[in-house]
């Protein structure tokens, strides 16, 4: 089985431009979270969506959407690009969210650098 | 490879030593913790689970030891190989809307001396 596919690895953006992020889920896994890890702040929860609805949003600004399709991908848009917006950003999806059985299998990344 | 944080706390062992590597988390309320590996270059991997309810589970090599009195989380990794040497997180999991919305700690650095 495919794992968590992501695309690009590698973005370079430049400050006020906008950014998309594709996700490709395990199959058969309804729900995709992201998640931003930059050196100083770590690993930090930005949504999660399960059947194309946002269940879970963290504590970033408007800038940072998302959306999921009825086949489970997800993407992502960043609005505006900051230069703190650079990071490592790697979406996860699991079967069975909410129930506390949700292991997340992670995908490799994205890593967007703004200059 | 990629690096995955820097200045973080970091857990100098020699092949076959046990390793234990700790996690202070915040919230009282979380009741679902997990440990993740991240290796450089790739994402992070489930390593092993507790619930609120447990104060000790284990798996393979690997035990996970939970003091909610002190808000404490431990991760002991028996015969530590040099394969293991990866950054360790922990992620406390608090419920909210039907799932859960996970914090996680700034990791440890497990380096593994052959």
């Amino acid at each position: 089985k495919a794992g968590v596919t992501q695309t690009p690895r590698y973005l370079i953006k430049t400050r006020g431009q906008q950014v998309t992020l594709s996700c490709s889920p395990i199959s058969g896994h309804r729900s995709v979270s992201w998640y931003q890890q930059t050196p100083g702040q770590g690993l930090q929860f930005l949504f999660e969506y399960f059947s194309e609805t946002q269940r879970n949003k963290g504590n970033f600004p408007g800038r940072f959407s998302g959306r999921q399709f009825s086949n489970s991908r997800s993407e992502m848009n960043v609005s505006t690009l900051e230069l703190g917006d650079s990071a490592l950003y790697l979406c996860a999806s699991s079967s069975e969210p909410g129930t506390g059985k949700s292991e997340q299998y992670f995908g490799p990344g994205t890593r967007l650098t703004v200059t | 490879g990629e690096s995955v944080g820097l200045h973080l706390p970091t857990l100098s062992v020699q092949e076959g030593d046990n390793s234990i590597i700790n996690c202070a988390y915040s919230n009282s309320a979380s009741d679902y913790f997990i440990w993740y590996k991240q290796e450089s270059g790739k994402g992070p991997q489930f390593i092993i689970d507790i619930r609120s309810n447990m104060d000790k589970r284990q798996g393979q090599r690997v035990t996970v030891l939970l003091n909610k009195t002190v808000k404490h989380l431990s991760l002991q990794i028996a015969a530590t190989q040099p394969g293991d040497s990866a950054v360790y997180f922990c992620a406390e999991n608090t419920r909210t809307g039907g799932s859960y919305i996970p914090t996680f700690g700034r990791g440890t650095s497990l380096i593994v001396h052959p």
